[in-house]
């Protein structure tokens, strides 16, 4: 079954703790990107990696870091977590082209106290 | 690149009812493409249109494209309390999102 898959879901940790979401997505694409929603705040895009190696700041790229060493994972780094990464976060990929759909993962629910 | 404006910001109708959401885009784009989100849930793509295209249906979606307004519309009839949803457009698959139209639909 084609899929994003995130872990963890739900995460309550603490400010400073460094923690790691993991991404991986089996439809051999691209592009992957990571996503964090708000209230009120749409989706916001923080990452995206166009292939292996390649990766680019998105709209709000602060306090973040990633990595594409295989094309299937796309893990996001929070190193010093702080409460205002509170958030939804969410992973998506597509083929790259402009009739690119993009496969969403479920979610992971992030709460920094 | 640039990404959708979706209007309205809110919508509640009474199922059976037609809902009708938009989104504007500011420069010339190849195709649009249209995602529900269930509360909490991923993103899913519903529909894509291509520029040169006036109008495409799938089931009971209907989505319209406007180039010369740079306008699009999501026309969802009959609709079900299942409809309930935010729905987001992405413009030449941009991959940037606005607020979005969040549905609610009254059984």
């Amino acid at each position: 079954e084609a899929q994003v898959t995130q872990n963890p879901r739900y995460l309550i940790t603490v400010t400073g703790k460094k923690l790691t979401v993991t991404c991986s997505q089996n439809m051999n694409h691209e592009y992957m990107s990571w996503y964090r929603q708000d209230p009120g705040l749409g989706l916001r895009q923080i990452y995206y990696s166009m292939n292996v190696e390649v990766t680019d700041k998105g709209d709000v790229p602060e306090g973040y870091k990633v990595s594409r060493k295989e094309k299937r994972n796309f893990p996001l780094i929070l190193e010093s977590p702080s409460p205002n990464q509170t958030s939804l976060y969410f992973c998506a990929s597509s083929f790259l082209g402009s009739t690119g759909e993009l496969f969403f993962g479920e979610g992971s629910r992030l709460t920094v106290l | 690149s640039q990404q959708g404006e979706e209007d309205p910001q809110a919508l509640s109708i009474q199922e059976g009812e037609n809902a009708t959401m938009n989104c504007s885009y500011k420069t010339s784009i190849n195709n649009l493409q249209w995602y529900r989100q269930n509360s909490g849930r991923g993103l899913v793509h519903l529909i894509l249109i291509r520029s040169n295209e006036r109008e495409k249906h799938s089931g009971r979606l209907r989505v319209t494209l406007d180039t010369s307004k740079k306008s699009s519309s999501l026309l969802i009839t009959a609709s079900r309390a299942a409809d309930t949803a935010s729905y987001f457009c992405a413009p030449n698959n941009d991959m940037r999102f606005g607020a979005g139209t969040r549905l609610t639909v009254k059984p």
